[in-house]
């Protein structure tokens, strides 16, 4: 079975706090994803990767940044964390289908970090 | 004024009998659709998936069916269990490099015992 960790269950962030959030899959997926969840809003696309040390915006990246610098990896950073942040937030990774780069496919998520910024 | 936080439509069904979930998707270039489980507490679970070359495809306990003809995309869970409470969402995508996946709001199930 496809495995995607993230690091941690809950958080609580300062404001203005610099908040690292990791994951880690073990399926050797080319695809990584950032979503956050919000009650009445569903997923948001926050950032995607489709290689390592490549990255694309999604739908909603304003106030966060990605890495990867290797492939089962991909953390999402808040560079001065705020309080319209605290939210649930989901990583997911897929592999491509032959479609072409970042194919979304089936994703595979991750249980989920519930970040709370005070 | 004071936002009100959005409540999920719900759906509440007696143990036993089957569930029917519906999705209205938007994007008529859409070709490849999913369903998906949340449990409280967890991410989201693939559950099945359907391109628009089938109106039809059955899993275990699971149908899904699409109409491109009125963009919908439904859910049949039969014999529903309680296990089967959860959020579902569904999931739609134009195939192709750099596709991203939309999500719908997603819709709570409640089943009775």
């Amino acid at each position: 079975d496809v495995k995607v960790t993230q690091s941690s269950r809950y958080l609580v962030k300062r404001t203005g706090e610099k908040v690292f959030l990791e994951c880690v899959q073990d399926m050797d997926h080319e695809n990584m994803f950032w979503y956050r969840q919000d009650p009445g809003l569903g997923l948001r696309l926050i950032y995607f990767s489709y290689d390592v040390k490549m990255k694309e915006k999604g739908d909603i990246p304003e106030g966060y940044s990605v890495s990867r610098e290797k492939k089962e990896r991909f953390s999402l950073i808040l560079e001065s964390a705020s309080t319209n942040q605290t939210s649930m937030y989901l990583c997911a990774s897929s592999f491509v289908l032959g479609g072409g780069p970042a194919t979304n496919e089936k994703l595979f998520f991750g249980s989920g970090t519930q970040l709370s910024v005070l | 004024g004071e936002s009100v936080g959005l409540h999920l439509p719900t759906l509440s069904v007696q143990e036993g009998d089957n569930s029917i979930i519906n999705c209205a998707y938007s994007n008529s270039a859409s070709d490849y659709f999913i369903w998906y489980k949340q449990e409280s507490g967890k991410g989201p679970q693939f559950i099945i998936d359907i391109r628009s070359n089938m109106d039809k495809r059955q899993g275990q306990r699971v149908t899904v069916l699409l109409n491109k003809t009125v963009k919908h995309l439904s859910l049949q869970i039969a014999a529903t269990q309680p296990g089967d409470s959860a959020v579902y969402f569904c999931a739609e995508t134009r195939t192709g490099a750099n596709s991203k996946l939309t999500f719908g709001k997603g819709i709570t199930l409640s089943v009775r015992p």
